[in-house]
């Protein structure tokens, strides 16, 4: 069970705005800063947004993050192919002194 | 560029170790903390410890405390997870990660190795 609660899956056709939500509490979300990683099978995960809401150099922006209380979302608009796969969100938990994910949300792209 | 290239993947038996490594380049792999993270089937990313490189201190996860040992050979620029007394919920892809930070004392995990298959079968 992870400590942070993401939905299983995510879908939308090509050119569309997709959202991912991330849920946590006062212990994590609520007093840190989130992170969002993009896995695809036999790679590692890449960081797409740190910090909230700051995208790395590379990747694109039609990538966005927020963040409210103690929630995080990721946005993806003008979906393409290119972006299907896991994502996680992640950030660190005063409770348990170390860094909780998500369960991950598998993006489809129809 | 700045990469983390891991071992190959392992097959072992309940009960025994497995010792994973996690060669950096393109950066001096003291300079920043490597963290150790799995995925098992069906679940999520799992954090699992830090060491920091320069020093050789190590923090684990409550979960994993006295089965893992994370270790550093600063001469090849490489870092190991060692799991002891593996069971077959061991079962996971195992990766390294680079600790990066920002101004404001926020940091993230990039990049990432391209993780290690490790299956407990008997």
């Amino acid at each position: 069970q992870s400590v942070l609660t993401q939905p299983p899956s995510a879908s939308g056709t090509p050119g569309q705005r997709v959202t991912i939500s991330c849920s946590g509490s006062s212990s994590n979300i609520g007093s840190q800063t989130v992170n969002w990683y993009h896995h695809l099978p036999g790679a590692g995960p890449k960081v797409v947004i740190h910090s909230n809401n700051l995208r790395p150099s590379g990747v694109p922006d039609r990538f966005s993050g927020s963040k409210s209380g103690t929630s995080a979302s990721l946005a993806i608009s003008g979906l393409q192919s290119e972006d299907e796969g896991d994502y996680y969100c992640a950030t660190w938990d005063d409770s348990l002194n170390g860094p909780v994910f998500g369960g991950g949300t598998r993006l489809t792209v129809l | 560029q700045v990469q983390l290239v891991q071992s190959g993947a392992e097959v072992k038996k309940p009960g025994a170790s497995v010792k994973v490594s996690c060669q950096a380049s393109g950066y001096s792999l003291t300079g920043y903390y490597l963290h150790w993270v799995r995925l098992a089937p069906g679940q999520g990313l799992e954090w699992m410890g830090w060491i920091n490189p320069h020093s050789g201190d190590t923090k684990y996860a409550r979960k994993f405390q006295g089965r893992v040992i994370m270790t550093r050979d600063t001469s090849s620029s490489t870092g190991y997870m060692e799991l002891r007394r593996l069971r077959f919920d061991d079962t996971a892809v195992y990766f390294c990660a680079r600790e990066d930070k920002g101004m404001a004392g926020t940091y993230w995990f990039d990049p990432w190795g391209q993780g290690t298959l490790v299956t407990v079968s008997s």
